[in-house]
């Protein structure tokens, strides 16, 4: 059964550094999410990224984050300088086409997760 | 302000017994719900969505919509330990498929063997 990827699993790193969270959406789907989850809080949507552009995001993507498609398979996060509030678990998700549902269903199916841990 | 509320728990349910999940959500205009399973450490999984007034089963289980009241409801029958894990509610504010899914705090469910 496909299913989205996400490299690496664990992420270290120190503050103010940048890092790149990669993902793998499943192949023939067409939205990618970027989701974050501080330990113990609830998930919270980052961006959405629709035909090579952002289509939403969130009061929590600012600047320090951008999102890109390098090529036709990954997708990734960047936090240009990490501060220690940006430790979290990071989720990709992506979502499939309208297959014969009711506009605007759109089933998100999320990735293993990055763990994000800025010192 | 979109907000989704799930009672945090836990929920304590013998094996073998009907688990039931709740959540309310605050625009009457939502379109889409979901339901995802977490295992502690782990990504959520999707078990089912619901955009239509009335209950849509699949296996095991059940979800339940009520536009009206905003409500939204997970059924599990024949619980099994398996089971146990946090179970968050998500929801669609809007209708395009470019937008972010709004997720409640979950639901902590433990099933007693």
């Amino acid at each position: 059964e496909p299913e989205v990827t996400q490299t690496p699993s664990h992420q270290v790193t120190q503050m103010g550094q940048e890092v790149i969270l990669r993902c793998v959406p499943i192949s023939n789907h067409l939205y990618f999410y970027w989701y974050r989850q501080i330990l113990g809080q609830k998930v919270e949507f980052l961006v959405s990224f629709y035909n090579n552009e952002i289509s939403e995001k969130s009061e929590i993507f600012d600047d320090q984050f951008s999102v890109e498609r390098p090529d036709g398979s990954n997708f990734t996060l960047k936090i240009r300088s990490t501060k220690l509030e940006d430790s979290a678990m990071y989720f990709c998700a992506s979502s499939e086409p309208n297959r014969g549902y009711p506009l605007g269903v759109y089933e998100q199916y999320f990735g293993p997760g990055t763990r994000l841990t800025v010192t | 302000q979109k907000e989704v509320e799930q009672n945090s728990g836990p929920l304590s349910v013998p094996e073998g017994a009907i688990a039931s999940l709740n959540c309310t959500y605050s625009d009457r205009g939502s379109q889409s719900f979901f339901w995802y399973r977490q295992y502690s450490g782990k990504s959520p999984e999707l078990i089912m969505s619901i955009y239509s007034n009335g209950d849509k089963e699949d296996g095991r289980f059940t979800a339940q919509l009520n536009k009206a009241s905003q409500y939204v409801s997970l059924l599990i029958r024949d619980s099994q330990p398996s089971d146990s894990a946090t179970y968050l509610c998500a929801v669609l504010f809007s209708g395009g498929g470019a937008d972010g899914l709004t997720f409640g705090k979950g639901t902590h469910l433990i099933i007693q063997p």
